[in-house]
């Protein structure tokens, strides 16, 4: 079974832009988590999807948008690029529905650079 | 590329011994945990879990230890390899919630 995907693996963005970022969930799963880490403050939730619904947001700026999709590929969007917004965003994705696993497990992340 | 923290704390163990990493959580109501290993330039890799209703449980190589009392979170690796050698990361699901708060890391060094 393959693992989640996201693309791409690296980005180089200017302040001002904006960008999406796609994950790819392992066959099956449902529910899709997006994680923004940094040296300084660590692996930071931002969100997760169910079944295209957002169930919980962490403490991000509006400018950190997210949507999924009917078979349960998700992508992040990041309008007015701050400098502040360079990370690895992590997506991670699991069955998530009730009285199933929550095993939650990670791709290998999108590296953001923002200039 | 690196992708986790800088000033992590650090745990040397010599190859062959057992280690033993902490982790200290936030949320009395959080009923769930995982433990996850990072490796340079990878995305977290699922080890281990515990629910709230547990306090201990074996996987191959490793255990986790879960004291609620004190809010404390342990992974025990036994037989210390160098492949073993990486960022550990202990989350907690907070209840009612399908949001994982995660701790800072510790960065697992294996000696040969």
């Amino acid at each position: 079974k393959a693992g989640v995907t996201q693309t791409p693996r690296y980005l180089i963005k200017t302040r001002g832009q904006q960008v999406t970022l796609s994950c790819s969930p392992i066959s099956g799963h449902r529910s899709v988590s997006w994680y923004q880490q940094t040296p300084g403050q660590g692996l930071q939730f931002l969100f997760e999807y169910f079944s295209e619904t957002q169930r919980n947001k962490g403490n991000f700026p509006g400018r950190f948008s997210g949507r999924q999709f009917s078979n349960s590929r998700s992508e992040m969007n990041v309008s007015t690029l701050e400098l502040g917004d360079s990370a690895l965003y992590l997506c991670a994705s699991s069955l998530g529905g009730e009285g199933q696993t929550h095993e939650q497990y990670f791709g290998p992340g999108t590296r953001l650079t923002v200039t | 590329g690196e992708s986790v923290g800088l000033h992590l704390p650090t745990l040397s163990v010599q190859e062959g011994d057992n280690s033993i990493i902490n982790c200290a959580y936030s949320n009395s109501a959080s009923d769930y945990f995982i433990w996850y290993k990072q490796e340079s330039g990878k995305g977290p890799q699922f080890i281990i879990d515990i629910r709230s209703n547990m306090d201990k449980r074996q996987g191959q190589r490793v255990t986790v230890l879960l004291n609620k009392t004190v809010k404390h979170l342990s992974l025990q690796i036994a037989a210390t390899q160098p492949g073993d050698s990486a960022v550990y990361f202990c989350a907690e699901r907070m209840k009612g919630t399908y949001k994982y708060i995660f701790g800072t890391g510790t960065r697992l060094k294996v000696l040969a």
